[in-house]
């Protein structure tokens, strides 16, 4: 079984600042684990992906997230938030043997808004 | 197609009406997702097939929903006797492989209205 914490449904940060979103996972085997991004009426992109190796992981637009076993957290962060950063983001865990249920299990989101 | 393709975009039922969701995968897409999202709430899975397949489809809230994928490309959600709990937004996924680390290609959803 697995699921996905997002601490802190909304987040507000201005323009230019730090973005910091949380995401705690719990799972009952080494997962995999995602970053998508959702904008008003559209689907989810994908931001980043960690699955094995470097526990740092790069994805688009800037944003980064690092992956910490001891504290089963995979928070992600972008160093200066852009006004098109606004959006919901959801963190999500997957099993590695993949398909069905365990494909994907996603967090509740965090809408992030950005002010001028 | 350049991504996954869901239609309709909007759909609006009365309660009791029956409708049909239709999503398109990313051409050669093995696996192929159903997820149901609430407003304010993460995507719920739904079902899953390998390609004609259904192999999960433990997500489903009730008998009245129902998915098919005859010829392991195009499928169709479909509820019967729509309620309003089922208003939400629909989204269907495809991807590559069905490993774990093959990343989900969403569609941009089809939201269900029922009044």
């Amino acid at each position: 079984a697995q699921s996905v914490t997002q601490l802190g449904s909304h987040v507000s940060v201005s323009e230019g600042a730090l973005v910091l979103l949380r995401c705690n996972y719990s799972s009952s085997v080494p997962p995999y684990l995602f970053w998508y991004v959702q904008y008003p009426n559209q689907g989810l992109q994908l931001l980043l992906k960690y699955t094995t190796g470097a526990t740092l992981v790069k994805g688009i637009n800037g944003f980064e997230a690092e992956f910490k076993k001891s504290e089963t957290s995979f928070h992600l962060t972008k160093p200066s938030a852009h006004m098109s950063d606004a959006a919901e983001y959801f963190c999500a865990v997957s099993d590695p043997r993949g398909g069905g249920r365990r494909a994907l299990t996603f967090g509740s989101g965090t809408r992030l808004q950005v002010q001028p | 197609g350049a991504g996954v393709s869901q239609s309709p975009r909007y759909k609006v039922a009365k309660r009791g009406q029956d409708v049909a969701l239709r999503c398109d995968p990313i051409s050669g897409h093995v696996s192929l997702f159903w997820y149901q999202q609430a407003l304010g709430q993460g995507p719920e899975f739904l079902t899953y097939f390998q390609n004609e397949a259904q192999l999960d489809k433990s997500g489903l809230p009730s008998d009245r929903f129902f998915a098919e994928r005859p010829e392991g490309s195009v499928s169709t959600l479909k509820i019967q006797r729509t309620q309003q709990e089922d208003s939400a937004v629909y989204l269907c996924a495809s991807s590559l492989a069905q490993q774990g680390n093959s990343p989900l290609h969403f569609g941009n959803g089809t939201r269900l209205t029922v009044t």
